[in-house]
This record gives C-alpha cells, structure tokens and sequence, in this order.
C-alpha cells in the first residue's frame, strides 16, 4: 500500500523559514517523480514543485521560483521542500504527491498545514 | 506555463442527474489530463487519467474525452457520494497546472 506522510508544518512569521518532509512507502520511491501540491483555505489547488525519481529535473510554479527548493533523498525514501521568505499567502495546506515524470499524480498524502502569520 | 480554465465552477445538481464539467488548455496539451475528485478534508483522488481512462475502483458512471485543448469529465447518473469538488490536471509539461475547480452540489 503506497503511504506518502508529510510533516513539518506549523506556524511561521512573514519572512521565516520552513521545511517539509515527505515519507514514502509501499512502492519504489526512486522510480517515481514526486510533486509538492497547496490549498489555500477555501481555495482551489495549486501544483508548486516537482522532482523527478533520480533528481536530474526540478521544477516550480512562478509563484515559488526562487524561494522554494525541492529536493530528495532516495536512500531514505524522503521528499523536501524547503520554504524561504515566507508570505501570508503561502499560507495552505501542503500535499506530498507521486506519480511518473511524464504522467499524473496518482497517490498523495493527507498533507501538512503551513501558516504565514505575524 | 499552460493555463486550464475550467467550468462551471459550481453547479448544482439532483441525485441521478447526468453532469458534465469541461476543462480548456490556453495550448494543446495531447491527452495528458487527469481528473480528480476532493472532498471536505481530504486528500484528492485521481479518478481519470489520459483523457478518458477510468482508474481502477472508480465507478463506470464517471467517464472522460477530449484531446488537444477541449476535454469533459462526465458523471452519467450522479449519486449522493459524488457530491464534491472536481480539478482537471494537464501533465503535459512542467509546470503542471490545475483547473480553478467545480464544486458539485446538492440542488
């Protein structure tokens, strides 16, 4: 059974800083690419990052570029995103997500709840 | 990046009505596009992939078409279960983009 559990969220002032973990099982973690997606509350879904299985592409929605980095360590089945300079509008919840690089996400996690907040 | 405009953004509907939500790519996209279905609190769940293939456990009542810039997500006989919030996906390329999302609600 594929399990993918987030951590890392909580509260965070403008500015701040933040990572997130991602823990994979049930299937071979370094075959597949994996996929940051947020909910803003009471909004729709926004994709934010992806990596692929052996990490030679990341990419990024405009809205993080430069501010976000996704990253992975296959030994230990895990997936990151570090978070830097933090805005309210950051705020959502976080989902750890897999699938094929050149296909769609297929499982996700219950995600994590990022807060930007003074 | 790709821009998918979804529509309507909600509706609402009675139990055994036949609801059709569409999805439009601002480039073609081939028939790199999924549906997915959310509920309150939860996580979503794939329920189309490729345009038009069911995934498995999903009920025949849910079915997709299209190709190119145009595609449908189609519930044939809604059922009380399916009340929820629908996103199209494109995984054509890098960014991926959603859909802004339909909220199917009890009429």
């Amino acid at each position: 059974e594929v399990q993918l559990l987030e951590s890392g969220g909580g509260l965070v002032q403008p500015g701040g800083s933040l990572s997130l973990s991602c823990a994979a099982s049930g299937f071979t973690f370094s075959t597949y690419a994996m996929s940051w997606v947020r909910q803003a509350p009471g909004k729709g879904l926004e994709w934010v990052s992806g990596i692929s299985g052996g990490s030679s592409g990341a990419f990024y929605a405009d809205s993080v570029k430069g501010r976000f980095t996704i990253s992975r360590d296959n030994s230990k089945n895990t997936l990151f995103l570090i978070m830097n300079s933090l805005r309210a509008e950051d705020t959502a919840v976080y989902y750890c997500a897999s699938g094929l690089w050149s296909g769609p996400i297929d499982y996700w996690g219950q995600g994590t709840l990022v807060t930007v907040s003074s | 990046a790709i821009q998918m405009t979804q529509s309507p953004s909600s509706l609402s509907a009675s139990v055994g009505d036949r609801v059709t939500i569409t999805c439009r790519a601002s480039q073609g996209v081939r028939n790199d596009l999924g549906w997915y279905q959310q509920k309150p609190g939860k996580a979503p769940k794939l329920l189309i992939s490729a345009a038009s293939s069911l995934q498995s456990g999903v009920p025949s009542r849910f079915s997709g078409s299209g190709s190119g810039t145009d595609f449908t997500l189609t519930i044939s006989s809604l059922q009380p279960e399916d009340f929820a919030t629908y996103y199209c996906l494109q995984d054509y390329n890098y960014p991926r983009t959603f859909g802004q999302g339909t909220k199917v609600e009890i009429k």
